[in-house]
């Protein structure tokens, strides 16, 4: 159990365009998931926690109009990077709280994005 | 949430115990030792959690001191599928946050 998708696992594109990332819980519903962000030999780094229903909470320095969260049902957050330049090239990982009472989070297996 | 502090890097051999040390000596009442672990390019994967006794699940043992300001993750018999990065997180349980340190590098060795 407490299974988690991302779509698609590596992404390839052209500076200036946009790419979305699907975050899915495949066998529970999650009012909260979290985007992170991992650069190479560096700990992951919260994003955004995403809640369902409502707007997304983004950590200092995270630019909302550029990562744009949308949670619009219990099973499913994306993320799009708008307008993407090299400097976004990075491992981008997704997670999901499940359990009552103390939630644990569960991760996706992550999306690699190169900005050409 | 308490900082934790962790070696940066062990080898184990093959079939052997690993005891992956995490030293957490501000830890609160309230707060929860975490374990997970991120194997090369993937998302990580939860291990498991405790509070104040020992824990064990079908992927390891969680062993924490009586004072809570240590704990000890035990793979009992290691294999090279549990090379990867450990991660021993402390969070308060109304506190949703994970704070990621860097880590412990195992290598597991044939």
């Amino acid at each position: 159990g407490a299974v988690v998708s991302q779509h698609p696992s590596w992404v390839i594109c052209k500076s200036g365009t946009s790419v979305k990332i699907e975050c899915r819980s495949l066998d529970f519903q999650a009012t909260t998931m979290f985007w992170y962000r991992q650069f190479p030999k560096q700990s992951l780094m919260l994003m955004a926690t995403s809640n369902e229903g409502s707007k997304a909470t983004y950590e200092q320095g995270v630019e909302k109009d550029k990562f744009l969260i949308n949670h619009a049902s219990l099973t499913l957050s994306t993320l799009t990077v708008t307008s993407a330049h090299p400097e976004d090239s990075s491992f981008y990982i997704c997670s999901a709280e499940e359990g009552q009472g103390l939630k644990t989070q569960y991760f996706g297996p992550g999306t690699r994005l190169l900005v050409l | 949430d308490a900082k934790t502090t962790q070696p940066p890097s062990m080898d184990c051999a093959e079939g052997r115990a690993a005891n992956l040390p995490c030293n957490h000596s501000t830890i609160s009442g309230n707060e929860y030792v975490y374990w997970y672990r991120q194997i090369h390019s993937q998302g990580p994967q939860y291990i498991i959690h405790g509070l104040k006794n020992n824990e064990t699940n079908e992927m390891a043992s969680l062993i924490i001191t009586e004072d809570r300001k240590s704990s000890t993750l035990i793979l009992p018999h290691a294999t090279l599928r549990d090379t990867a990065v450990y991660y021993c997180i402390v969070r308060a349980g109304n506190n949703r946050k994970l704070i990621w340190g860097l880590g412990t590098s195992l290598a597991v060795n044939p």
